[in-house]
């Protein structure tokens, strides 16, 4: 079974802090994505990767950054955590041409 | 041109009912269409998904009907239950690429 492992299910924060948000898949995938879920505009993605140390913006990429120095993980940063990025944030990996799988999200808050 | 509308937003069906959701897109380079249902607190998960080289594809009481020319796709759910209440979002990617969501669909089925 493919496991992806989103390390908080959920967070609060304050304006101005620097937030991680962690994700882990354990069946080696390529691929990697952060999206955002937020009501009435279903998943929008974030930035995504194909490779380790690669990253590629997604469609909002605006306020956040990535990393990825393993296989395995992908981080989510938030630089300087603003209230209109509190959401739920899903993390997703995939085999090149293949299935999404996703972890269960990390909801967001920023007061 | 990159967008996918997903109709309706909620959608209330009786036990035993079909259920039906929506999808259009503009991109006729899209060539792969899936469909994942999110339950509450859990990540989205593949459900069914349809290439275009068929105009429908069944899984279950779970049915992809796919119109090219029209660029439209939908998902009828047959005999719907009070366990297929969920989130229901369809989605498209090119040569797969990134898949762009459509808006999501909370699905209510009522006893």
């Amino acid at each position: 079974d493919v496991k992806v492992t989103q390390s908080s299910r959920y967070l609060v924060k304050r304006t101005g802090e620097k937030v991680f948000l962690e994700c882990v898949q354990d069946m080696d995938h390529e691929n990697m994505f952060w999206y955002r879920q937020d009501p009435g505009l279903g998943l929008r993605l974030i930035y995504f990767s194909y490779d380790v140390k690669m990253k590629e913006k997604g469609d909002i990429p605006e306020g956040y950054s990535v990393s990825r120095e393993k296989k395995e993980r992908f981080s989510l940063i938030l630089e300087s955590a603003s209230t209109n990025q509190t959401s739920m944030y899903l993390c997703a990996s995939s085999k090149t041409g293949d299935i999404q799988y996703f972890g269960a999200g990390t909801r967001l808050s920023v007061l | 041109q990159q967008q996918v509308k997903q109709s309706p937003q909620s959608l209330i069906v009786q036990k035993g009912g079909i259920s039906i959701i929506n999808c259009a897109y503009e991109n006729t380079a899209f060539d792969y269409f899936p469909w994942y249902q999110q339950f509450p607190g859990k990540g989205p998960a593949l459900l069914i998904a349809i290439r275009p080289d068929v105009s429908e594809k069944k899984e279950g009481r779970f049915t992809i009907s796919f119109n090219k020319s029209a660029k439209q796709f939908s998902l009828h759910i047959m005999d719907s239950q009070p366990g297929d209440s969920a989130t229901y979002f369809c989605a498209a990617s090119n040569q797969g690429g990134k898949l762009i969501f459509g808006q999501g669909t909370e699905l209510s089925v009522k006893p």
